[in-house]
């Protein structure tokens, strides 16, 4: 079983949606959680990180987190075609970070 | 602030051969990693060091794969001799700390093809 499992994609929503990224995790040592972006042919960047339950807000990205359930979440509201990118969900366990496989999200303009 | 640095940006090589990259953290990150990202997959963690010691390498293969960090700045990270599965982008990152609030940035890495 992968640690960090996200929601299979390709997703693509049309600009102005909300798009919905999802993310369960397995191991319940892990104590944060990032949020990446990666353009395609480019390195991750950092969009947000969340460490208690409940959502955590940056401009147009809202994370969820929900430890009972081991479940992470990443809205991304008022989509725009800068948007397209692959979204990377990670934990971090004993400063060891583990991502999952990553969901491409496509915004139509 | 200068980010993390890498190089070679792209690497062809055969397969059998050595190859080595290099990596130079953000100034004052105690912390560097190497991970190996496959087409498709997330990265994944290979190596970690905390200034010039060795945090973790349970994910590194010890047979082919070293990697040094001396005077706790810079580091290598070698691959003899490479196979084809070897084909990746391998990132390289740093962060201040290891706590767990701690943001780990990524250098652009670099795309080796094993031929």
């Amino acid at each position: 079983q992968k640690e960090v499992e996200q929601n299979s994609g390709p997703l693509s929503v049309p600009e102005g949606a909300i798009a919905s990224l999802n993310c369960t995790y397995s191991d319940r040592g892990s104590q944060s959680f990032f949020w990446y972006r990666q353009y395609s042919g480019k390195s991750p960047e950092l969009i947000m990180f969340i460490y208690s339950n409940g959502d955590k807000e940056d401009g147009r990205f809202t994370a969820q987190l929900n430890k009972a359930s081991q479940y992470v979440s990443l809205l991304i509201r008022d989509s725009q075609p800068s948007d397209s990118a692959t979204y990377l969900c990670a934990g971090l366990n004993d400063y060891k970070l583990s991502f999952g496989a990553g969901t491409t999200v496509t915004v139509r303009a | 602030e200068a980010g993390v640095a890498q190089s070679p940006r792209y690497k062809i090589i055969e397969k059998r051969q050595s190859v080595a990259f290099w990596c130079n953290p953000i100034s004052g990150h105690a912390t560097l990693y190497w991970y190996q990202q496959i087409l498709g997959q997330g990265p994944k963690l290979l190596i970690q060091f905390q200034n010039n010691g060795v945090v973790d390498d349970s994910q590194l293969p010890k047979d082919r794969f070293s990697a040094e960090r001396l005077k706790g700045v810079d580091s290598t990270l070698k691959i003899q001799p490479a196979k084809l599965e070897d084909s990746a982008v391998y990132l390289c990152a740093s962060s201040f700390t290891q706590g767990f609030r701690e943001t780990q940035y990524f250098g652009p890495g670099t795309r080796l093809l094993v031929l």
